[in-house]
């Protein structure tokens, strides 16, 4: 299984409600990752987990709350977004977090957050 | 500033060759260079990386020059199903950093 899946695919969210997004894989990968992605626009870097722990938070706003439960699963807690937070949300893992180095990340399908 | 440049877009015909071009001149001597793609509706997918010499997989072939300032990745033969934005990574200090990428285009 080389899978990442995020769920939900879709969502729309008022800028008063709390959501979370959710990521999985069962590849035994060690670093999970959250990315940003506007449209037209390059995947930017949110947070990364390595082993669990949060080890890298790119100056994201507290409005964005990431939870690594398990080695398998990675969520994104949503509060109060504004609109401009509309984009999609995408999920990497890959078996260690230095992925930059010798080896592949692999990327879910991502969640499309529509704020209103 | 570290900064990755891509050329936004390039067009080629079906069963010819493309080479895509990153420039990367700041990136240090032990970060590997990967490319990834993104088609439409989908999330990035892992093309090939290397550090200093030249790499080969089933999907492409990765060109790094001596200086390691630039890359180049290499589609052997284009097909409808490699259109897509084909994303230059590097690290840059502990930021892995997604180039602006390149839309490419291929004709039938």
């Amino acid at each position: 299984d080389t899978e990442v899946t995020q769920t939900p695919k879709h969502l729309v969210m008022g800028m008063t409600n709390k959501k979370s997004l959710k990521c999985e894989q069962h590849m035994g990968h060690r670093a999970m990752y959250w990315y940003k992605q506007k449209a037209k626009k390059p995947p930017e870097l949110m947070f990364v987990y390595s082993y669990e722990k949060l080890s890298i938070n790119e100056s994201v706003p507290s409005r964005f709350s990431p939870e690594c439960p398990n080695s398998s699963l990675l969520n994104l807690h949503l509060h109060a977004l504004q609109p401009e937070d509309s984009a999609l949300y995408l999920c990497a893992s890959s078996p260690e977090a230095e992925y930059s180095m010798n080896t592949e990340a692999f990327f879910g399908q991502g969640t499309r957050l529509t704020v209103v | 500033d570290a900064k990755t440049t891509q050329p936004n877009s390039m067009e080629s015909n079906e069963e010819e060759p493309v080479h895509l071009p990153c420039n990367h001149s700041t990136i240090s001597g032990t970060d590997y260079i990967h490319w990834y793609r993104q088609l439409p509706s989908q999330g990035p997918e892992y093309v090939i990386h290397g550090l200093t010499s030249n790499v080969n997989n089933r999907m492409a072939s990765l060109a790094i020059a001596e200086d390691r300032k630039s890359s180049t990745l290499i589609l052997h033969r284009a097909t409808l199903r490699d259109a897509a934005v084909y994303y230059c990574l590097c690290n840059y200090g502990q930021n892995f950093v997604f180039g602006p990428g390149t839309r490419l285009s291929v004709l039938p």
